[in-house]
């Protein structure tokens, strides 16, 4: 089945830093990667996610990057806010068979300081 | 639109019993429901999957037997914990996802989670 390693499991940053958090998946066939914003005792949020056949995306200050050679995606907030300080979780799946189930990353702890 | 619901939203129960989830699509309809165990400070677990009109498929060491899971229609999946024992203490979230042209539609809406606490 997929396996999913996220890195960092803490990320500290000053307000207006950027703060990159990334994964890597093993299953190649996967071909979606969510991205999700949870706060403590909430549900995870989807913040932005990105499909195979694109290599970027962006929204705003948030932007993921998928290196599908490699196996790893990347999430990139800029200019960074104290209310984004979360628990962060990439996640991924493919849109057939496996039962199109995700695979979450094991999070990041986010704590934008002032 | 896509709001997941979920009820109850806390629950407190006395070991051996049993507890019921619900986990309702208020505004499409889920033919996938999944549900997910979470562990303090740890990431989401899948625990099952549950399609509208068939058994839910179990995922490697979650037992059937104690985590019951009905979907007896598009909108509605529960999760009932049988026997309860304080290890089953945890937070569940239910997500639901909904067909599109045909295929399942990649993205999960998750339900706000049940914090269940077994005495």
């Amino acid at each position: 089945g997929e396996n999913v390693e996220q890195h960092p499991s803490t990320l500290s940053v000053q307000e207006g830093d950027s703060a990159v958090i990334k994964c890597t998946y093993s299953d190649s066939a996967s071909n979606y990667f969510p991205w999700y914003k949870q706060e403590l005792g909430k549900r995870p949020q989807l913040i932005i996610d990105i499909r195979s056949n694109v290599g970027e995306k962006k929204d705003q200050r948030i932007a993921v990057t998928l290196n599908k050679t490699a196996k790893h995606f990347s999430l990139h907030i800029t200019e960074t806010q104290p209310e984004d300080s979360a628990v962060y979780f990439c996640a991924a799946s493919r849109r057939t068979g496996g039962g199109n189930k995700l695979t979450f990353g094991t999070g990041t702890q986010l704590k934008v300081e002032l | 639109g896509a709001v997941v619901s979920q009820h109850p939203s806390r629950v407190i129960c006395k070991s051996g019993t049993s507890v019921k989830i619900e986990c309702r699509s208020l505004d499409f309809q889920a033919t996938t429901m999944f549900w997910y165990r979470q562990f303090p400070k740890q990431s989401l677990m899948l625990m099952a999957t549950s399609n509208e009109g068939s058994k839910a498929t179990y995922e490697q060491g979650v037992e059937k037997d104690k985590f019951l899971i009905n979907h007896a229609s598009l909108t509605l999946s529960t999760l009932t914990v049988t026997s309860a024992h304080p290890e089953d203490s945890s937070f569940y979230i239910c997500s639901a996802r909904w067909l599109a042209g045909g295929l399942p539609y990649n993205e999960q809406f998750f339900g706000p989670g049940t914090r269940l606490t077994v005495l």
